[in-house]
């Protein structure tokens, strides 16, 4: 069964240094999504892409944040320059319509 | 207000119950409402979808939805200590893909 898959699985950065986590979504879908989940807490909508656009964004996907499907395949996620507070699990999520999505695993993010 | 409200729990139930779980919105406007499960450290698993008032059912879960009371619940028949997880309830408004997540409500299936 296709799945979404992400790389890293475990990103460990500084703060203020750049990380681009990677995401493959499932093949014939059309629909992108970047979650973050801190620890604990809700997981959260940053961003949905659609025909190489962003379709929609949160008040979390500030100017540190961009998205990026750079060969039709990869779906990254780019942060310019981490904080202490972006440490989260990351989810890429993909779906063939609007309304459905598949979450990949995610990729824990640590910034010290 | 929170978008989306789920009581966050713990809500035990014996193997072989019924788990009621439930989740309230804010947005009238709303469309699409979904219902996932999140294992301990793992992503969330779509489990079901509605989209029109009334109930849904595939296998031993129901979803049912009021749009007039702004309400969704999740119904688990014949609880398994393998349905042990949190339940997670999502909507989407009704227009764009940003989809809006409640916090959870952690499920124990005690044998």
């Amino acid at each position: 069964e296709p799945e979404v898959t992400q790389t890293p699985s475990h990103q460990v950065t500084q703060m203020g240094q750049e990380v681009i986590l990677r995401c493959v979504p499932i093949s014939n879908h059309l629909y992108f999504y970047w979650y973050r989940q801190i620890l604990g807490q809700k997981v959260e909508f940053l961003v949905s892409f659609y025909n190489n656009e962003i379709s929609e964004k949160s008040e979390i996907f500030d100017d540190q944040f961009s998205v990026e499907r750079p060969d039709g395949s990869n779906f990254t996620l780019k942060i310019r320059s981490t904080k202490l507070e972006d440490s989260a699990m990351y989810f890429c999520a993909s779906g063939a319509e609007s309304y459905e999505q598949y979450f990949g695993p995610g990729t824990r993010l640590t910034v010290t | 207000q929170k978008e989306v409200e789920q009581n966050s729990g713990p809500l035990s139930v014996p193997e072989g119950a019924i788990a009621s779980l439930n989740c309230t919105y804010s947005d009238r406007g709303s469309q699409s409402f979904f219902w996932y499960r999140q294992y301990s450290g793992k992503s969330p698993e779509l489990i079901m979808s509605i989209y029109s008032n009334g109930d849904k059912e595939d296998g031993r879960f129901t979803a049912q939805l009021n749009k007039a009371s702004q309400y969704v619940s999740l119904l688990i028949r014949d609880s398994q200590p393998s349905d042990s997880a949190t339940y997670l309830c999502a909507v989407n408004k009704d227009t764009g893909n940003q989809f809006y997540f409640g916090t959870g409500t952690s499920l124990t299936v005690i044998p």
